[in-house]
């Protein structure tokens, strides 16, 4: 029972490089996240996906693309890394909230990034 | 703008002491209150939720208080064990069209010595 699988686990990037964070759920969820986790603030939303063909900025989107390729998979692409985006990344996903709902997230264990 | 503000960042307990993370919002549209722990080199795991119609809920060792009117809610780990240690998030949810919109603390790094 795999949940959220995230890829790759580490990666060190040079300033200007690009590369693409991979995503993806198994648990038919309609919606998926992208945070970052930096010491002393917390997850801070970056974008998300309410349903499939969706997408919408987060709280800190600059720098940041995403692309929501099916139902399952939800990537996120830096064009131009920069040494401010040293951060641990996680994938988020979740059911469909009717009223009232209280299905929670379930987050992927982490993408460790360092750009120097 | 922290609109989830959280405290201690840090806390050290005894073993079979009392943990305690207090937690507290300002936009009352806010319907869903849970607290996600996390082991090193792992994400988030939701741990305990309450509603704010609920002013306690109690699963195990785990304890949310809930004020409403305060706006503010705490987690208590009662007969704390190393097996306790990681950081813990409280969080708050607004539903908004099918997805969560959820606004995270900074977090605490609990401690449990023997």
């Amino acid at each position: 029972n795999a949940g959220v699988t995230q890829t790759p686990k580490f990666q060190v990037l040079k300033t200007g490089q690009s590369m693409t964070l991979q995503c993806a759920q198994d648990m038919n969820h309609n919606s998926m996240y992208w945070y970052r986790q930096d010491p002393g603030m917390g997850l801070r939303l970056i974008y998300y996906s309410a349903s499939e063909g969706t997408t919408d900025k987060g709280e800190v989107p600059n720098g940041y693309n995403v692309s929501r390729l099916n139902k399952r998979e939800f990537s996120l692409r830096l064009e131009s890394a920069a040494p401010s985006q040293t951060s641990v990344y996680f994938c988020a996903s979740s059911a469909r909230q009717g009223p009232g709902g209280n299905q929670p997230q379930h987050f992927g264990d982490g993408t460790r990034l360092s750009i120097l | 703008q922290q609109q989830v503000k959280q405290s201690p960042q840090s806390l050290i307990v005894q073993k079979g002491g009392i943990s305690i993370i207090n937690c507290a919002y300002e936009n009352t549209a806010f319907d869903y209150f849970p607290w996600y722990q996390q082991f090193p080199g792992k994400g988030p795991a939701l741990l305990i939720a309450i509603r704010p119609d609920v002013s306690e809920k109690k699963e195990g060792r785990f304890t949310i208080s809930f004020n409403k009117s305060a706006k503010q809610f705490s987690l208590h780990i009662m007969d704390s064990q190393p097996g306790d240690s990681a950081t813990y998030f409280c969080a708050a949810r607004r539903n908004s069209g099918g997805y969560q919109k959820v606004t995270f603390g900074i977090g605490t790094k609990l401690q449990v010595i023997p």
